[in-house]
């Protein structure tokens, strides 16, 4: 079956350590997006890629770090210059976005990261 | 600046009833517009999308409205049963012109509950 995986599903990070989330896609989608969700909000834009070697900060960056060496894989590097890394954290993947073109995200099932 | 607002938290209908959950946006810009339904300790899951040439997008039991003059869009979910009870999410994006980068910006949330 196509989808995204994102591995482990909990994590626990001790104060000061950087932290990598896992995000693998089979669905041969070249845009991917790192979000973060907060209790009673929406989610918010991290980092996304459009294409392999290329990434964008989002509209809360600080503190985050990421790579797109595959097509099929975009780790988030939690770092510990994140002043509250305590959240539920979403990756999804579409079709290339294109001039007047529009596709959904489709999303994995989240890692949830807290501090100990 | 909250650009895309879900201003209800929550919402509670019986089975068998509509449900109508409502968004309002702020950016004349979007273009592109989808709801997500979320349960507990999943990613979400896109359910229906509507784009700003339209006024409405129907899919089974759910139908998207958007009203460009109001920048508002609804979903309605008719008839609503058990298994739909879930936080709903809307989103938007800037779809036209070549800087199409994908983006999505998400509102707040609404959970819907619906009794048996």
């Amino acid at each position: 079956d196509g989808g995204i995986t994102q591995s482990p599903k909990y994590l626990f990070r001790k104060e000061g350590q950087n932290v990598t989330l896992s995000c693998e896609q089979n669905l041969n989608h070249d845009a991917m997006y790192w979000y973060r969700q907060d209790p009673g909000q929406g989610l918010r834009l991290i980092y996304y890629s459009q294409i392999v070697n290329d990434f964008q900060k989002g509209d809360i960056a600080e503190g985050y770090s990421v790579s797109r060496e595959k097509k099929e894989s975009f780790p988030l590097t939690v770092t510990s210059a994140q002043k509250n890394p305590t959240a539920f954290y979403l990756c999804a993947s579409s079709i290339a976005p294109l001039p007047y073109s529009n596709q959904p995200q489709h999303f994995g099932d989240g890692t949830r990261l807290s501090i100990l | 600046d909250q650009q895309v607002k879900q201003n209800s938290p929550s919402l509670s209908v019986q089975e068998g009833r509509i449900s109508i959950l409502n968004c309002d946006y702020t950016n004349s810009m979007f273009d592109y517009f989808l709801w997500y339904k979320k349960y507990p300790a999943e990613g979400p899951t896109f359910l229906i999308s509507i784009s700003s040439i339209k006024d409405k997008n129907e899919d089974g039991r759910f139908t998207v409205f958007l009203n460009k003059s109001a920048k508002h869009l609804s979903l309605h979910i008719v008839p609503s049963q058990p298994g739909d009870s879930a936080v709903y999410f809307c989103a938007a994006s800037v779809g036209r012109g070549s800087s199409n980068t994908g983006k999505l910006i998400f509102g707040q949330g609404t959970t819907l509950q619906v009794k048996p």
